[in-house]
């Protein structure tokens, strides 16, 4: 059955602190997707990224950064420097062949100054 | 553009009412789905569409039923709403299935209250 894990449901830092959100998946598919999605305090939910199985290459886009290892199953998400508008709920998801993503509990991550 | 709207934004309703909750989508997409978020569990899927006139059952579909007359728009409707149903929920849409390359575009949401 495919299944995603946020282990940590909160997590706390202060600004400038490096933060590494952990997303440990499990699927039977060969080929698959893997996002990350933001919601703030506001509430929406913002896309961040996808990745493919096929492509194992970490990511960087500014202060964010992703580390997909298909070895551990886990699509990792790191926010350098974090600010305090990084605070947010933060989603792990995996593609469920034609259905629908299924998604982790969240991570709730709360940036102090 | 407007992407995806939900209507209405906040509701209560008391136990045993119906209603029916409101998606939109301009973007001409082809996928619709309903979730539902709950503290601590993250989002679960309610229903979901691939196109005008499917409707398929999700994770979490008892207690509602939807509808896709339109490709531009899909229903949720509370027959007859109980408070286990209290939650917010999130219409979302995508060019193609999520197994493929489209990620999912939300609305806002709508916060329901069942007392």
């Amino acid at each position: 059955a495919q299944k995603v894990t946020q282990a940590q449901t909160e997590i706390s830092v202060v600004e400038k602190e490096d933060v590494t959100l952990d997303c440990v998946y499990e699927t039977r598919d060969t080929t698959y997707y893997l996002f990350w999605y933001k919601q703030p305090p506001s509430g929406e939910l913002v896309f961040l990224i996808r990745r493919n199985s096929f492509d194992e290459q970490n990511e960087i886009s500014g202060r964010y950064s992703w580390n997909f290892q298909k070895s551990t199953s886990s699509f990792n998400f790191t926010i350098t420097a974090s600010q305090v508008v990084d605070s947010a709920v933060y989603f792990c998801a995996l593609s469920n062949g034609p259905r629908a993503l299924i998604f982790g509990k969240g991570t709730t991550l709360s940036v102090s100054s | 553009n407007a992407g995806v709207t939900q209507t209405p934004k906040f509701r209560v309703l008391k136990t045993g009412q119906s209603m029916t909750l409101l998606c939109a989508q301009d973007m001409n997409h082809e996928y619709m789905y309903w979730y539902r978020q709950d503290p601590g569990m993250g989002l679960r899927l309610i229903h979901y569409s691939v196109g005008e006139g499917t409707t398929a059952k999700g994770e979490v579909p008892d207690g509602y039923n939807v509808s896709r007359l339109k490709k531009q728009n899909f229903l949720l409707g509370l027959e007859s709403a109980a408070p286990s149903q209290t939650s917010v929920y999130f219409c979302a849409s995508s060019y193609s299935a999520p197994g493929g390359k489209s990620p999912l575009h939300f609305g806002n949401g709508t916060r329901l209250t069942v007392t």
